[in-house]
């Protein structure tokens, strides 16, 4: 099983922050790699595929990239709405995994 | 879209059958996935389930536990339990892999909480 590792598990920021998201793999997963943001009572949303595009409506700010094992999620400037856990998960072999999270806060 | 069944609160040794119902695409050429999000806790993959031929892969922490099914003439798939846990206690999405995403899941169902509780 292909373990993910986030970090770090907290981020505190400002908005108009820069925020910079890290997962690592256990192994290579080439570019099989996407990025989810949940926000609390809500399902996750579908930010990133293949490590490095945006989904259907996903603003320019969000980008993603890496590619083996080291990967990062960029917002390059936090809106109020970002506010949120991140999740990477990969789908280079089943089973799939998610990363534990990381959850961007309000400083 | 996906929308799923409503909460449930079960006791344990009770069994429990939720649903996840797909519009608005072709319901049998996408595989459905189901996610555990414990309170408080991150996403879990449970398994998947090809509606066009109910062709089924699973996590090896959910295998034998629960059984994942699809009823294409429904345009639904399912997650069922025999004999449900405390443990089971959580909020299971079901959630569509997107070929044209990467295989990654684009869309989510809104959650289905199941409380297990004597």
């Amino acid at each position: 099983e292909i373990v993910l590792t986030q970090s770090p598990a907290t981020l505190s920021l400002s908005p108009g922050e820069r925020a910079t998201l890290s997962c690592r793999a256990s192994q290579n997963i080439n570019s099989y790699l996407a990025w989810y943001q949940q926000k609390p009572g809500q399902a996750p949303r579908l930010l990133i595929y293949d490590e490095s595009n945006r989904a259907t409506g996903i603003p320019a700010r969000f980008s993603g990239s890496g590619s083996g094992t080291d990967f990062t999620l960029t917002i390059s400037s936090l809106e109020p709405e970002d506010f949120a856990v991140y999740y990477c998960q990969q789908r280079k072999s089943w089973p799939l995994t998610f990363g534990p999270g990381t959850k961007v806060e309000i400083k | 879209q996906l929308v799923q069944s409503g909460a449930e609160a079960k006791k344990p040794g009770e069994s429990l059958k939720i649903s996840c119902k797909g519009s608005g695409y072709s319901f049998t050429s996408y595989w459905i996935g189901w996610v555990r999000q414990m309170p408080g806790k991150g996403l879990e993959w449970m398994g998947l389930v090809y509606p066009g031929d109910s062709d089924t892969r699973y996590s090896p922490s959910f295998q034998g536990h629960v059984t994942i099914l699809a009823d294409k003439s429904f345009s639904s798939a399912y997650l069922h339990w025999n004999s449900l846990k405390a443990s089971d206690t959580a909020i299971y999405y079901c959630a569509r892999q997107g070929p044209l995403s990467g295989d990654a899941f684009d869309i989510w169902g809104q959650g289905t909480m199941v409380t297990v509780s004597s």
